[in-house]
């Protein structure tokens, strides 16, 4: 079977760097995406990583182990209007193109 | 247009109503998706169509009835539902191909049944 684990919840302090992990065991790999949602919004694309790295973009990077099945989301210079769940979801291949979605990590930005 | 666009917003209806939520795109994009996401949890794949053919349906109970009537738009007809549906449905679409392909999400409808 596929699984995705993240954490459910992580706090920080507004202005801070945090980082929201996110581990895989999945029978196949081609990509993994991380999407930002407030609540009771849509998921917005945040980022993707398809190799091995960090993928900058402004205040939010991603980072990916293929080997060992891991990406994390780190955010910089937090703001209030961080607060929000981050999802990461991972493309299996193999032909498929749709994405399996881990649980969400809920980040909470204190002042 | 990066913009998928879903109507409507919210809706209320009983046990025994029939209703559809609409959902549209115009980026040129071949897979629509149907998803159902309850409070504080991920969203759950309902439907994908690939060009204009349902390709995966998740076990989903038949009285939500998919619809995908050009490669624009996407339907989704509900009938009889449950008090147990109310949640928020979104509509997502993305490229199709070897990509990764990042996926486009609607507003959504937030849907109650009473």
């Amino acid at each position: 079977g596929q699984s995705l684990e993240q954490p459910s919840e992580v706090t920080a302090v507004e202005g801070a760097i945090v980082q929201i992990n996110c581990t895989y065991q999945t029978s196949g790999f081609n990509g993994l995406f991380w999407y930002q949602q407030h609540a009771g919004e849509a998921p917005t694309f945040l980022s993707y990583n398809v190799l091995d790295g960090l993928e900058e973009k402004g205040r939010f990077s991603s980072f990916l182990s293929r080997s060992k099945g891991y990406s994390y989301l780190l955010l910089k210079e937090l703001q209030m209007k961080d607060s929000a769940s981050y999802l990461c979801a991972v493309i299996l291949g193999g032909g498929s193109y749709i994405p399996t979605f881990g649980r969400g990590t809920s980040l909470i930005v204190h002042p | 247009d990066t913009e998928v666009t879903q109507t409507p917003k919210h809706l209320v209806m009983g046990m025994t109503n029939k209703k559809s939520l609409k959902c549209e795109q115009h980026m040129g994009h071949r897979a629509m998706y149907w998803y159902k996401q309850k409070a504080k949890k991920p969203p759950e794949l309902m439907f994908v169509y690939s060009y204009e053919k349902l390709s995966i349906n998740e076990s989903v109970p038949s009285r939500f009835s998919p619809e995908c009537p050009n490669s624009s738009l996407l339907n989704l007809h509900l009938h009889a539902l449950q008090p147990e549906d109310s949640a928020l449905y979104l509509c997502a679409s993305s490229q199709v191909g070897t990509g990764p392909y990042e996926q486009y999400f609607g507003p959504g409808t937030r849907l109650t049944v009473t």
